[in-house]
């Protein structure tokens, strides 16, 4: 079953407008950890943020800023004033830390969402 | 100074053949992990090492197989290519297994 689940497929968005990224995790464990990845045209992942399952302290790095709600299992991520460069697509990853799960230290990727800003 | 690195960038092989993707990382990290993204763009890992030791093995089929020289080193070595191999391949390395993992620029395998 999927763990991590990014619902929306694509959004298209004009220049300056801002854009959440919806991402919903599944785990039965307590300790985990939750990222998002940008990977632009040019194919390179890079990594945005790490954060782990006893932090639900939002957090804002420029126009970047993550919403992490453990009641309801989510952990979005909002573009603000969207730019040209931002158009990539975006993956939300879980790494759960129990050994038992047979999980440990995989990231296991939502199917990403392809964000488009056209100017 | 790259810190995850892939070579080849671009492979393009027939059906049948052996081909090997080669990674280094010069992060000092200990765990090193291959992951498959498919045309969809959908990214699943495959094999993860953690200082020459496997630790992670999907299920992939024996035609992969991974090899660590050395913690600094993983690489993928495919036998008997099929079509459905075409996809690109991404070398990533950590240090213990929570922290974020690092990227390399992948690889493009194309199997005709």
């Amino acid at each position: 079953a999927q763990k991590v689940t990014q619902a929306q497929t694509e959004i298209s968005v004009v220049e300056k407008e801002d854009v959440t990224l919806d991402c919903v995790y599944e785990t039965r464990d307590t300790t985990y950890y939750l990222f998002w990845y940008k990977q632009p045209p040019s194919g390179e992942l890079v990594f945005l943020i790490r954060r782990n399952s006893f932090d639900e302290q939002n957090e804002i790095s420029g126009r970047y800023s993550w919403n992490f709600q453990k009641s309801t299992s989510s952990f979005n991520f909002t573009i603000t004033a969207s730019q040209v460069v931002d158009s990539a697509v975006y993956f939300c990853a879980l790494s759960e830390v129990t050994i038992q799960t047979d999980s440990w230290g995989k990231l296991q990727f939502g199917a990403g969402t392809q964000v488009v800003v056209t100017p | 100074d790259t810190a995850v690195s892939q070579t080849p960038k671009y492979l393009v092989t027939q059906m049948g053949n052996d081909k090997s993707i080669k990674c280094e990382q010069n992060l000092g990290h200990d765990t090193m992990y291959w992951y498959k993204q498919d045309s969809k763009k959908f990214l699943k890992i495959m094999f993860s090492y953690n200082n020459k030791e496997l630790i992670i093995n999907e299920t992939v089929p024996n035609r992969f197989s991974p090899k660590s020289p050395d913690k600094a080193h993983l690489n993928l070595h495919i036998n008997s290519l099929e079509l459905g191999d075409s996809a690109v391949y991404f070398c990533a390395s950590s240090q213990p297994n929570r922290d974020e993992q690092y990227f390399g620029p992948g690889t493009r395998l194309t199997v005709t």
